[in-house]
């Protein structure tokens, strides 16, 4: 199957500073991506969906301005959680859309944020 | 807005019991279904979607759109069925999505 590879898989990082998370497709071009949050032990809930070359679709009471989203290519969309707080402390993951399967969406391993 | 309710958290069945895992979704479009599963330490992954109508590892769901759900089941539950469950629903458009349920987690002990 097709293969989405987030970078880096944890990451901690100080108070203030800002996080850059990577999401790849690896052997497929994806136009679409989507960002998650996943608290410990509830769902995935979906923070945006990035559109290459296009801005991002937030969702509502996500802060376009806390989590940048850049979808240069169509094989990389980046996160970057910007003046971090204890708060955003999470498990962030990716997805891509692979429109010649189905348009069926594959996942990153995800990425373990904490901001102390 | 779509919502996706699974009502259960955590499910344990013993070995080679029935399993069904509890799917309800509302949608005003016509929704595409979906089943993710999570194994231990490992990625979401998609298990099953109820336009190819199949059974993969021996489980099989099937889309009741007079009771809008999509319950996932499988006769003979084996211990490597121990995974996290999670319904999904894709809406249509441009601008489609999915929305997940809070997940189920199946435990199947000897």
């Amino acid at each position: 199957g097709a293969v989405v590879s987030q970078h880096p898989s944890w990451v901690i990082c100080k108070s203030g500073t800002s996080v850059k998370i990577e999401c790849r497709s690896l052997d497929f071009q994806a136009t679409t991506m989507f960002w998650y949050r996943q608290f410990p032990k509830q769902s995935l809930m979906l923070m945006a969906t990035s559109n290459e070359g296009s801005k991002a679709t937030y969702e509502q009471g996500v802060e376009k301005d806390k989590f940048l989203i850049n979808h240069a290519s169509l094989t990389l969309s980046t996160l970057t959680v910007t003046s971090a707080h204890p708060e955003d402390s999470s498990f962030y993951i990716c997805s891509a859309r692979d429109m010649g399967r189905f348009a069926e969406a594959f996942f990153g391993q995800g990425t373990r944020l904490t901001v102390v | 807005a779509q919502r996706v309710t699974q009502p259960e958290k955590l499910l344990s069945v013993f070995k080679g019991a029935p399993v069904e895992l509890k799917c309800n979704y509302s949608y005003s479009g016509s929704p595409e279904l979906f089943w993710y599963v999570q194994y231990s330490r490992q990625r979401l992954q998609l298990l099953l979607r109820h336009i190819s109508r199949e059974s993969i590892k021996g489980f099989t769901a099937d889309l009741n759109k007079g009771e809008t759900s999509f319950h996932l089941k499988k006769p003979f539950a084996q211990e490597e069925d121990s995974a996290m469950y999670y319904c999904a629903l894709r809406t249509t458009g441009t601008a489609s999505k999915l929305t997940f349920g809070t997940g189920t987690r199946l435990q199947v002990t000897l």
